[in-house]
């Protein structure tokens, strides 16, 4: 059975950084397609960021440069490094799975919430 | 960027009736696209991807149609269960495929 557990969210003041966990299991965060979607409270969902084939990433324009994807393949854990934290980037943050036959997220976290604020 | 816009913003039904939920995209996405559930406090649930093929486990009263621009979500007799958000999302473009605003399917 897949699951996916986030961890790492909290409060944070404007222009501080958190790093965001996902545990997997059920299958290799290493091989498959993983994605960071957002959801500010209310609002709808925004990809956050991406990877992909051979460690490729994506970044959407407003969090370029500023948070870091990345996963470890012994621990089966996905990460989002996010630096330089804005109000603006308060939300539930999900890691999910994306299928191997079309990149929609099959597979889902329960989501931690990332507050920023001082 | 390929925009997905979604309508109604919210749709008020009973429990039996049917519901038809739209999604339009600003260019043609062919057929990528998929419909995702989201009940409060809970994370999305994938429905349908390829515009009309369901996930693993998910029920027949829901189906998906469309192609190029224009898409729409049937649920054929509303259950207590599925009053929720429904949001669709074009991977055409990908990445990162781009979300609708989401639609609230309310009693």
């Amino acid at each position: 059975e897949v699951q996916l557990v986030e961890s790492g969210g909290g409060l944070v003041q404007p222009g501080g950084s958190l790093r965001l966990s996902c545990a997997a299991s059920g299958f290799s965060v290493s091989t498959d397609y993983m994605t960071w979607v957002r959801q500010a409270t209310g609002k709808g969902l925004e990809s956050v960021s991406i990877i992909y084939s051979g460690d490729t990433t994506y970044y959407a324009d407003f969090v370029e440069g500023r948070f870091t994807i990345s996963r470890h393949s012994s621990k089966n854990t996905l990460y989002l490094q996010m630096n330089s934290l804005r109000v603006d980037d308060s939300a539930v943050y999900y890691c999910a799975r994306l299928s191997v036959v079309v990149p929609a997220a099959v597979d889902w976290g329960q989501g931690t919430l990332v507050t920023v604020s001082s | 960027e390929v925009v997905v816009t979604q309508s109604p913003a919210t749709l008020s039904a009973s429990p039996g009736e049917r519901a038809t939920l739209s999604c339009r995209a600003s260019q043609s996405v062919s057929s990528s696209l998929a419909w995702y559930q989201q009940k409060p406090g809970q994370a999305p649930r994938l429905l349908i991807y390829g515009a009309s093929s369901r996930a693993p486990n998910i029920p027949a009263r829901f189906s998906g149609s469309g192609s190029g621009t224009q898409f729409t979500l049937t649920i054929s007799s509303l259950q207590s269960e599925d009053f929720a958000v429904y949001y669709c999302q074009q991977y055409h473009n990908w990445p990162p495929g781009t979300f609708g605003q989401g639609t609230k399917v309310e009693i």
